[in-house]
């Protein structure tokens, strides 16, 4: 089974931290996504990589950056985190290739910004 | 179906009967489709995909439709029990770009006991 870990389940930061939030997949996966979910909204692309050191925008890039320096590791960060960055953040990752696979996800972390 | 606002659609169904949940998907191009189960603070979990070359594919109580006419995409879920209350949500391919997928908002199921 693939496994997608993230490192925290729930964080509770201040406003102008930085922020890491780290993913682990097992199954030697190319594409790496980071996304965040609210209520309405439903998943959100951030960022996403389909090797490692590249990286693309996803649909709301702005105020996150990512690191993939391994393959199997995905790093999204929040260089001075603001209120409005409070969210349920959701890694996953897929196969690679040009053709569409299925994404599978991490637990979550639920972020809280104070 | 898909959601408006801040509320999901809400399904609700007895304990044993069938549900049925409906997506529209937006891509006429997208040749992939996945339906997600969510429960409350876990993250997404995979239940079934299908191509755009089939019609229909099962799994274990779970039958995806596709209909590329209307660009509809169904879940059908038999016996449906308690564990099976979750959001679910369907995703589709964006087409060409390293497998990124457009997701639904979503649909809340509740199983009465």
């Amino acid at each position: 089974d693939v496994k997608v870990t993230q490192s925290s389940r729930y964080l509770v930061k201040r406003t102008g931290e930085k922020v890491f939030l780290e993913c682990v997949q097992d199954m030697d996966h190319e594409n790496m996504f980071w996304y965040r979910q609210d209520p309405g909204l439903g998943l959100r692309l951030i960022y996403f990589s389909y090797d490692v050191k590249m990286k693309e925008k996803g649909d709301i890039p702005e105020g996150y950056s990512v690191s993939r320096e391994k393959k199997e590791r995905f790093s999204l960060i929040l260089e001075s985190a603001s209120t409005n960055q409070t969210s349920m953040y959701l890694c996953a990752s897929s196969l690679g290739g040009s053709r569409a696979d299925t994404q599978y996800f991490g637990p979550g972390t639920r972020l809280t910004v104070l | 179906g898909e959601s408006v606002g801040l509320h999901l659609p809400t399904l609700s169904v007895q304990e044993g009967d069938n549900s049925i949940i409906n997506c529209a998907y937006s891509n006429s191009a997208s040749d992939y489709f996945i339906w997600y189960k969510q429960e409350s603070g876990k993250g997404p979990q995979f239940i079934i995909d299908i191509r755009s070359n089939m019609d229909k594919r099962q799994g274990q109580r779970v039958t995806v439709l596709l209909n590329k006419t209307v660009k509809h995409l169904s879940l059908q879920i038999a016996a449906t029990q308690p564990g099976d209350s979750a959001v679910y949500f369907c995703a589709e391919n964006k087409g060409g770009s390293q497998g990124n997928l457009i997701f639904g908002k979503g649909t809340k199921l509740s199983v009465k006991p």
